[in-house]
């Protein structure tokens, strides 16, 4: 079956420095993978998503992704966060293509100023 | 274009009750699918429609029901509520199934008392 690790329940960066939110999928096939993030109270927006092609994606926000099929990782980067990135992160896999979606645990993301 | 929608944004119902929630999709958006949030068991899949019919089925139990209109809104049902139904219930579009990215409402905040 497939699944998703976050291994970082909380993460505290400061303001201005680099962020690594890691991410590991268990899937048999190609998997489409996603980033999303969630704001308190509100629904999940998507950061940027791989399904093929070149490794490294980049999207919304500063943020870029890069898929390593020999580590089953999908870790999101950002060279500089802002105190407004301070959310929920989520990773996700297309269990049947990018449909039925499989979410990792997330990642709570707190900036110190 | 407007984003996903949800109706109501928050219910409070008690045990024993059956709730009705509605999504409609992102304009000339065919596929729909509904997630279930809660703190404990975090952001899972309940079921996806398309074309009017379900096309996949998380493992929830049957309490848990849903439908899809010819205008691709749609919505889920859940009776007999119990307290564990408390969640937020987000619903995502996307344009066709397979290879496309789901975008997500803001969800309604379901409280069973």
């Amino acid at each position: 079956a497939q699944s998703v690790t976050q291994p970082d329940i909380h993460i505290t960066v400061s303001e201005g420095a680099s962020l690594e939110l890691r991410c590991n999928y268990s899937y048999g096939a190609t998997p489409y993978l996603f980033w999303y993030v969630q704001s308190p109270g509100q629904g999940l927006q998507l950061l940027l998503k791989y399904f093929s092609g070149d490794t490294l994606v980049q999207g919304i926000k500063g943020f870029e992704a890069e898929f390593k099929r020999s580590q089953s990782s999908f870790n999101l980067r950002k060279p500089s966060v802002h105190w407004s990135d301070a959310a929920e992160y989520f990773c996700a896999v297309g269990a049947q293509g990018a449909q039925k979606l499989v979410f990792g645990q997330g990642t709570r993301l707190t900036i110190n100023p | 274009k407007a984003g996903v929608t949800q109706t109501p944004r928050y219910l409070i119902k008690t045990r024993g009750q059956q709730v009705t929630l509605s999504c409609s999709p992102i304009s000339g958006h065919r596929s729909v699918s509904w997630y279930q949030q809660t703190p404990g068991q975090g952001l899972q899949f309940l079921f996806e429609y398309f074309s009017e019919t379900q096309r996949n089925k998380g493992n929830f139990p049957g309490r848990f029901s849903g439908r899809q209109f010819s205008n691709s809104r749609s919505e889920m049902n859940v009776s007999t509520l119990e307290l564990g139904d408390s969640a937020l219930y987000l619903c995502a579009s996307s344009l066709e199934r397979r290879t496309d990215t789901q975008y997500f409402g803001p969800g309604t905040r379901l409280t069973v008392l």
